[in-house]
């Protein structure tokens, strides 16, 4: 049971361009929602949150919205830059579960 | 600040063998995740250790093992190995609870492992 999908396993966008990535949860308990980022032989380095009682949070050129009755978020990349290429994962939180619940990831590459 | 490091970086085993894979926390946190990572099913949970107890366990069978030692550093166990093992161990530390962005966890690098 995929309690957060990510349903696009790869998206090419062109640098200078927006990027958005989508993640659909199914689990209405979760109450926190992460976006993680991930090269190659690293691990997952967290980029961006926000909490089920905002739909919007901000920080430089990302952004995460939260649409709570669709159960969905998206993150959003602008501009799009060379180095934003990697593997983004989507993860969810119930407050008290101590586990991230993560989507498969989605592979972004930026075209110059 | 250090970050998470895990040791070994690759592996690589035959079916029936068992594995221990280590993960030192970053210092002050006292939570330890650790995550499987395989390409058809993401990032999936095993357990966390707080405090040298499990406090969390995910769906994996009782050949996953771990354990957490009173400096926070953190072991894995699998045993009898079999080929749908092999996948990308991750550890990831806290300094306690994930308490709505309050703390996050931070991922080692993880320890590749290949199971022939």
């Amino acid at each position: 049971d995929q309690q957060v999908k990510q349903n696009s396993p790869s998206l090419s966008v062109q640098e200078g361009r927006i990027s958005i990535l989508n993640c659909d949860y199914t689990n209405s308990m979760f109450d926190y929602f992460l976006w993680y980022k991930k090269y190659p032989a690293e691990g997952p380095t967290f980029l961006i949150s926000i909490s089920s009682i905002k739909d919007k949070n901000e920080d430089g050129r990302f952004t995460v919205f939260l649409n709570k009755s669709a159960k969905h978020l998206s993150l959003h990349i602008v501009p799009s830059q060379p180095g934003d290429s990697a593997v983004y994962f989507c993860a969810a939180l119930r407050s008290g579960a101590q586990k991230l619940v993560f989507g498969q990831g989605t592979r972004l590459t930026i075209n110059p | 600040k250090a970050g998470v490091t895990q040791t070994p970086r690759y592996l690589i085993k035959t079916r029936g063998q068992q594995v221990t894979l280590s993960c030192s926390p970053i210092s002050g946190h006292r939570s330890v995740s650790w995550y499987q990572q395989t390409p058809g099913q993401g990032l999936q949970f095993l357990f966390e250790y707080f405090s040298e107890t499990q406090r969390n366990k995910g769906n994996f069978p009782g050949r996953f093992s771990g354990r957490q030692f009173s400096n926070s550093r953190s072991e894995m166990n699998v045993s009898t190995l079999e080929l749908g093992d092999s996948a990308l161990y991750l550890c990831a530390s806290s300094y306690d609870k994930l308490a709505g962005g309050k703390d996050t966890q931070y991922f080692g690098p993880g320890t590749r492992l290949t199971v022939l």
